[in-house]
């Protein structure tokens, strides 16, 4: 069964701290992505990486990298937290070589920034 | 303006209802069309993927694309109140990995 894990489902930090969001797939799936998403505004895309060591901005990646030294693993990093990073985060996979368009989505993680 | 467009809802029907859900977008290079349902607290699954025009049918669901109106469309028929969800349109063209999704639209079925 396809699997998309994410290191924590709700989380606390404080501004300025530096946040790790960390994302694991099963599937030997190529392609992952991280989204925010908040109300009224949808899923947004932060980064997303068509394969290891590969990454590409999304829509928002102001405030954010990210790091995939392994196939499985996608990170996201916030350098310095801000209250506007507050938001629900969202990882996803996706195998690349069938053509397939279907991304597996992880839980989320729900970030609030104090 | 927006690329995709995606009425926020919420929208609420009666068990056994016909449920119309829409998008619409702005790139005329989109070629792949999904639907997603996302349940309270969970992250988003795909429902319906359908690549440029027409019909696609799948059990109680049906998704539409009308490239020529820049629309698309996703029916359910016989709404049961497990299908109370947002629903996410998302589309994509050729040349990238990146994704755009609609606002998501609250349904509610009411037994």
């Amino acid at each position: 069964d396809v699997k998309v894990t994410q290191s924590s489902r709700y989380l606390v930090k404080r501004t300025g701290e530096k946040v790790f969001l960390e994302c694991v797939q099963d599937m030997d799936h190529e392609n992952m992505f991280w989204y925010r998403q908040d109300p009224g505004l949808g899923l947004r895309l932060i980064y997303f990486s068509y394969d290891v060591k590969m990454k590409e901005k999304g829509d928002i990646p102001e405030g954010y990298s990210v790091s995939r030294e392994k196939k499985e693993r996608f990170s996201l990093i916030l350098e310095s937290a801000s209250t506007n990073q507050t938001s629900m985060y969202l990882c996803a996979s996706r195998l690349d070589r069938d053509g397939g368009e279907t991304q597996y989505f992880g839980p989320g993680t729900r970030l609030l920034v104090l | 303006q927006k690329e995709v467009e995606q009425d926020p809802g919420p929208l609420s029907v009666p068990e056994g209802a016909i449920v119309s859900l829409n998008c619409t977008y702005s790139n005329s290079a989109f070629q792949y069309f999904m639907w997603y349902r996302q349940y309270s607290r969970k992250g988003p699954e795909l429902l319906m993927y359908t690549y440029s025009s027409g019909n696609k049918e799948d059990g109680r669901f049906t998704a539409q694309v009308d490239k020529s109106s820049k629309y698309i469309s996703l029916f359910i028929r016989d709404s049961q109140p497990s299908d109370s969800a947002t629903y996410l349109c998302a589309m994509r063209d050729s040349g990238t990995y990146k994704y755009i999704f609609g606002t998501g639209t609250r349904l509610k079925v009411l037994a």
